[in-house]
């Protein structure tokens, strides 16, 4: 299967905490995306980082990218409630399709 | 400016049925996907549409899933024969470019679709 698998399935932390969710794959890429969705906003993309760079920075969130390991891992530092919500890796396969990961459903407790 | 836009946002068909899904891209946006969400899972790609390109249609889980897409804009999914296991949210993105270098894609709400 081309499907990136991520892990945990599911996370429970405190608000404050830090936050962090693996994404591993099979195939070759030229980028990787992550995307959150919770039920007020649908799902939005949030970072992506290409296959020459190993670690990328927006606001809150980390991504790390290691090609030779085929992971990446999405931190999120200072966790909030409003982080509570499902975060998807995504990647461009040969073809031009979007393949999504199955997601971490992530809790944040106030 | 405007995002994508799916219509309807429920649509609750009896089984066997047809149903039309609508999606209206971003102006501008020449690659446009269709995706399927079951309660609690990921997304499962349906169908892409390029350009002028033809279709990549090897996501389409059976002969009753059909899509177009007129003028380069705006794309309908076509379920005939509906069965139950058809229930899921539908979810429409578009991207400015489709081609392997990846570029973000751009969510519709969805359609929620309830066969029952």
């Amino acid at each position: 299967s081309q499907q990136g698998e991520e892990d945990p399935q599911a996370l429970s932390i405190q608000e404050g905490e830090n936050a962090t969710m693996n994404c591993s794959y099979k195939t070759s890429i030229n980028n990787l995306q992550w995307y959150r969705q919770n039920s007020g906003r649908g799902l939005v993309h949030l970072i992506l980082i290409r296959s020459n760079e190993r670690e990328k920075h927006s606001g809150r969130l980390r991504v790390t990218l290691d090609t030779s390991k085929k992971s990446s891992s999405l931190l999120i530092t200072a966790s909030r409630a409003a982080d509570t919500a499902s975060y998807f890796c995504a990647f461009y396969n040969q073809g031009g399709k979007l393949i999504f990961g199955q997601g971490t459903e992530l809790s944040v407790k106030p | 400016g405007a995002g994508v836009s799916q219509s309807p946002s429920n649509k609750v068909t009896e089984k066997g049925k047809d149903v039309e899904l609508r999606c209206d891209p971003i102006s501008g946006h020449t690659a446009l996907y269709w995706y399927r969400q079951s309660l609690g899972q990921g997304l499962e790609f349906l169908i892409y549409f390029q350009g002028n390109s033809a279709p990549d249609k090897s996501g389409l889980p059976s002969d009753r899933f059909s899509a177009e897409r007129t003028g380069g804009s705006v794309s309908t999914l076509t379920i005939q024969r509906t069965q139950q296991e058809d229930s899921a949210v539908y979810l429409c993105a578009s991207s400015s470019r489709g081609d392997i270098v990846g570029y973000e894609q751009y969510f519709g709400p969805g359609t929620r679709l309830t066969v029952t």
